[in-house]
This record gives C-alpha cells, structure tokens and sequence, in this order.
C-alpha cells in the first residue's frame, strides 16, 4: 500500500463549488503539505503544517483552507471553485528531511 | 528561501552520464541542497541532498563546490527512464529551522534519447 494517498485521483466540477481533496498518510510523520503544480511549472505552496495544531500559510494560499484532522489526514478545500485552479494538486509528508510526495489530485474546473 | 537557477531543458543518449548544474547564489549557512524528480503526473521523489564536497548514493553523485553557490547533480550512465523533470532546491528541508519549506523552480527537463 502507498504511503501518502490521496483521494479523488482526478475531479471535474464547476465553477463556484466547494471543493475538498484528502490526504492520508501511513509514514507516521508530523508534517504535510498541500503543493498545486500548473503545466511546465515547477511546485508551489499552498499550505503546510507541522502537527494537528500547527498549520500555515504557503506562498498561494488565498481560495483554499485545510483542515488537519489527525497526525495521519490532512484536507485541502476550495471555497469557491474558479477556472484558473485548474490543476495538479499534490498533498507531502515530512519528518523533517525529504518529502514523500502522495499520487496527486488532478482537478478541472469549469 | 534562496532562488535557484538551472537550466530549463537538457538532451542526452542512453549510457552517457548527465550533469545538471544549479545556481543559487544567496544559499544562506543554514540551507541543505536537494534535488528531485519528477514523472510526468507523478509527485517528485527524492533524489539526493547534501551540504558541502560530495554526496554519492545508488542513483546520483551532487558535487557543491567550496563557496555552495551553485551544484551539480550528476547521474551516470543515463537509460530512457531517466527522462523526467529535475529540481533544484536550496531550504531548510533538515529541519534546522522552523520551516521546512520546499520551494520549487521550474526545474530541468531531461530527454534520454536513444
């Protein structure tokens, strides 16, 4: 079984709905990450966070919340879904060294 | 968080070794170097990463010069399925800082041909 999975794999909605894309991790780690790539670019930030109680703002974070629900699960919502979120969205685990990068959420909006 | 620069794409032949240089001129005393790959709809993976001299593992060498303003991520005797999008990354990723934070470029495309 995976380490780092995440759930839906691929989501087509609309614009204007609300969004929520899962993270569950096995690794035991305290750190996740939700990262969004767009085509030919390289990974940005949205949010990460250290423990249950710890969470922070990455670099594009504005249009999305999370919600660190246990160690193991960590969720990335959108508010109000628009186009220009179309994207591959990556959800990463840490224990302080590298990142373990789950299969990612590839997500159309309309 | 230090920018990297590296080239956007590179082509090479099966069995050749690749060398892919990074610059990153601000690296602050504190930041490890790291490099990823990364499959077209995959997340990236861990490669390597290293501080000064020289890193080797099963898969890649990283040469970081004295003054670690720039490094080099070589991979020996490349096969088709080492065509894949490489990153360079300067950061806190050890977790000496409070952060952990990975800041992606662009990255570099590699293109094994046969």
């Amino acid at each position: 079984d995976a380490d780092v999975t995440q759930t839906p794999r691929n989501r087509i909605t609309k614009t204007g709905k609300r969004i929520m894309l899962e993270c569950s991790q096995t690794k035991g780690h305290d750190r996740m990450y939700w990262y969004r790539q767009d085509p030919g670019l390289g990974l940005q930030l949205i949010y990460y966070s250290f423990d249950v109680k710890d969470i922070n703002k990455g670099e594009i974070s504005d249009g999305y919340s999370v919600s660190r629900q246990a160690q193991a699960k960590f969720s990335l919502s959108l508010e109000s879904a628009i186009p220009n979120q179309t994207a591959l969205y990556f959800c990463a685990t840490s224990d302080r060294g590298e990142q373990f990068f789950g299969p990612g959420t590839r997500l159309t909006v309309l | 968080l230090a920018k990297t620069t590296q080239p956007i794409s590179m082509d090479s032949y099966e069995g050749q070794e690749v060398n892919i240089t990074c610059s990153h001129n601000n690296i602050a005393t504190n930041d490890y170097i790291t490099w990823y790959q990364q499959f077209p709809s995959q997340g990236p993976r861990f490669i390597i990463q290293g501080y000064k001299t020289k890193v080797t593992n099963e898969v890649a060498s990283l040469f970081i010069p004295a003054d670690r303003k720039s490094s080099t991520l070589s991979l020996p005797r490349v096969s088709l399925s080492d065509t894949a999008v490489y990153y360079c990354l300067v950061g806190d990723a050890r977790g000496s800082s409070n952060t952990g934070k990975l800041i992606f470029g662009q990255g570099t495309t590699l293109q094994v041909k046969p």
